[in-house]
C-alpha cells in the first residue's frame, strides 16, 4: 500500500548535536512538507518541496534544513541553531496540481536533552 | 489572530451522543479539510471540501463558503472516536496553494 514512512517514532537526541529526520512516500507526490506540532498549536509549516531539486522556507524554517534530491524522498535536518528542537514533527505529501488527496505520515517526537 | 479558528477545544462526550466541532477561517481558501489525529500522533486525513457536504459513515462535513464555517458532525458517538479533529484551509494563491493552514484543533473524549 502506499503511504509516508517516517523514521525512527522516537528519537532523543543531545543538545547541540545535529539530528535528521527520515520521511520517505512510495506515492509518486510531487509535493512534501515539514510540519512541527507544539502542545496547544496548530501545525506550522518548516519547510517544503513542489519538486526535486526544489524547495521553498515555511514560516518557521531558522535552524532547520531540508534537501529533495529524490522525489521519494525529502530528510529534515534539526540542526543546533534550532532554539526548541524539541517537538512532534509531521511529513505530509500532496500530487500536486490539482490533486486534492494530502497524504500525513505518522510522525517523530524528538526530545533533546 | 489565527487565521483558522476551532471550536471547542476540549469536549467530552457520553457515547451515543452527537457531536459538533466547529471551523471558522478568514481568508480565501480553495479547498478545507478535516483531520483525525490520535494519541500515536499519526494524522489521518478525513474530508476533503470545497463546497456543500460529505458524508462518510457515522461522520459528516458541511461547509459555508460565505460565511467562512465548516463544520465536522459525529453521530452516535463512540469512544473510539476519541482523538483530536483539526480543520486546515488550502489557500487560493498560486504559489502556496498546496500549502495548508491548520487550526488548533479540538480534543474530542467520548466516555463508555
Amino acid at each position: 500500500d502506499g503511504g509516508i514512512t517516517q523514521s525512527p517514532k522516537y528519537l532523543f537526541r543531545k543538545e547541540g548535536q545535529n539530528v535528521t529526520l527520515s520521511c520517505e512516500q512510495n506515492l509518486n507526490h510531487d509535493a512534501m512538507y515539514w510540519y512541527r506540532q507544539d502542545p496547544g498549536q496548530g501545525l506550522r509549516l518548516i519547510y517544503y518541496s513542489q519538486i526535486v531539486n526544489d524547495f521553498q522556507k515555511g514560516d518557521i524554517a531558522e535552524g532547520y534544513s531540508v534537501s529533495r534530491e529524490k522525489k521519494e524522498s525529502f530528510p529534515l535536518t534539526v540542526t543546533s541553531a534550532q532554539k526548541n528542537p524539541t517537538a512532534f514533527y509531521l511529513c505530509a505529501s500532496h500530487p500536486g496540481g490539482t490533486g486534492w488527496g494530502y497524504t500525513f505520515g505518522s510522525g517523530t517526537r524528538l526530545t533533546v536533552v | 489572530k489565527n487565521e483558522v479558528e476551532q471550536s471547542p477545544q476540549n469536549l467530552t462526550a457520553q457515547e451515543g451522543e452527537f457531536i459538533t466541532i466547529n471551523c471558522s477561517y478568514s481568508v480565501g481558501i480553495s479547498a478545507l479539510h478535516w483531520l483525525q489525529q490520535h494519541p500515536g500522533g499519526g494524522i489521518v486525513s478525513l474530508f476533503m471540501l470545497s463546497s456543500g457536504k460529505k458524508k462518510h459513515g457515522r461522520l459528516i462535513a458541511t461547509i459555508n463558503i460565505q460565511e467562512k464555517h465548516s463544520s465536522l458532525h459525529i453521530t452516535a458517538s463512540h469512544p473510539r472516536d476519541s482523538a483530536v479533529y483539526i480543520c486546515a484551509v488550502r489557500g487560493t494563491s498560486g504559489g502556496s496553494n498546496y500549502k495548508l493552514t491548520f487550526g488548533k484543533g479540538t480534543l474530542l473524549t467520548v466516555n463508555p
